[in-house]
């Protein structure tokens, strides 16, 4: 079965640090792979795709994700984190079956000045 | 500004009632989905429709139903028969076509807050 998962409930930033959001996935072909972000009391927003090609993708807010087939991760990274960065990311894989998003758990990111 | 809109923001509903989320978009998107959210879960898909008249059960479709009769619109219907209907619900919309023009890139909705009383 397909899935997807975040290892982790919350990581916590001190501001100006990198900052890493973990995401492991399980799919029987090739993965496509998203991240997208929430604020409190709101919808989610796109942040960053893997479909083929580099292994680093690059997004939105100065976001950038590692795709490492090998240990079939997709790390959310960030080189210097902001306060405003806080929030809850949500990695998803694409459900081969439907072509629908599976969802990870998610992981609020909490980034302290 | 393009966007999707979802109303009330905040609902209540006492047992055994029928209740209707609106969902609106003005993005010209094709497709449109149902999620629900809950603390602690990541989002579960209730339904989806990539076109007008014609709509998809997702992995959590009973207790709930669906329309599509613009391109438009997609309200969702929590019915009684939903036993733990509490949650937070969000309505996307995306384009259809293949992964590298931008299908699976949804566009939410700001939410919907449902509580049974």
């Amino acid at each position: 079965a397909q899935s997807v998962a975040q290892p982790e409930d919350q990581v916590n930033v001190a501001e100006g640090n990198p900052l890493t959001v973990k995401c492991t996935y399980s799919v029987s072909g090739n993965p496509y792979l998203f991240w997208y972000v929430q604020y409190p009391n709101r919808g989610l927003q796109f942040l960053l795709k893997y479909i083929t090609g580099d292994n680093l993708v690059k997004g939105s807010y100065g976001f950038e994700a590692e795709f490492n087939k090998s240990q079939t991760s997709f790390h959310l990274k960030k080189p210097s984190a902001l306060v405003s960065d806080s929030a809850l990311y949500f990695c998803a894989v694409r459900d081969d079956s439907n072509y629908q998003l599976i969802w990870g758990a998610g992981t609020k990111l909490i980034i302290k000045p | 500004d393009g966007g999707i809109t979802q109303s009330p923001k905040y609902l209540f509903r006492k047992e055994g009632q029928n209740v209707t989320l609106s969902c609106e978009q003005n993005l010209n998107h094709d497709a449109m989905y149902w999620y629900r959210q809950d603390p602690g879960q990541g989002l579960r898909l209730i339904y989806y429709s990539q076109i007008v008249n014609d709509f998809q059960k997702g992995d959590i479709a009973e207790g709930y139903s669906v329309s599509r009769e613009k391109k438009e619109s997609f309200p969702l219907t929590v019915t009684s028969a939903q036993k733990n209907p509490t949650a937070f619900y969000l309505c996307a919309s995306s384009i259809i076509g293949t992964f590298g023009s931008g299908a699976n890139v949804l566009t939410f909705g700001a939410g919907s807050r449902l509580t049974v009383l």
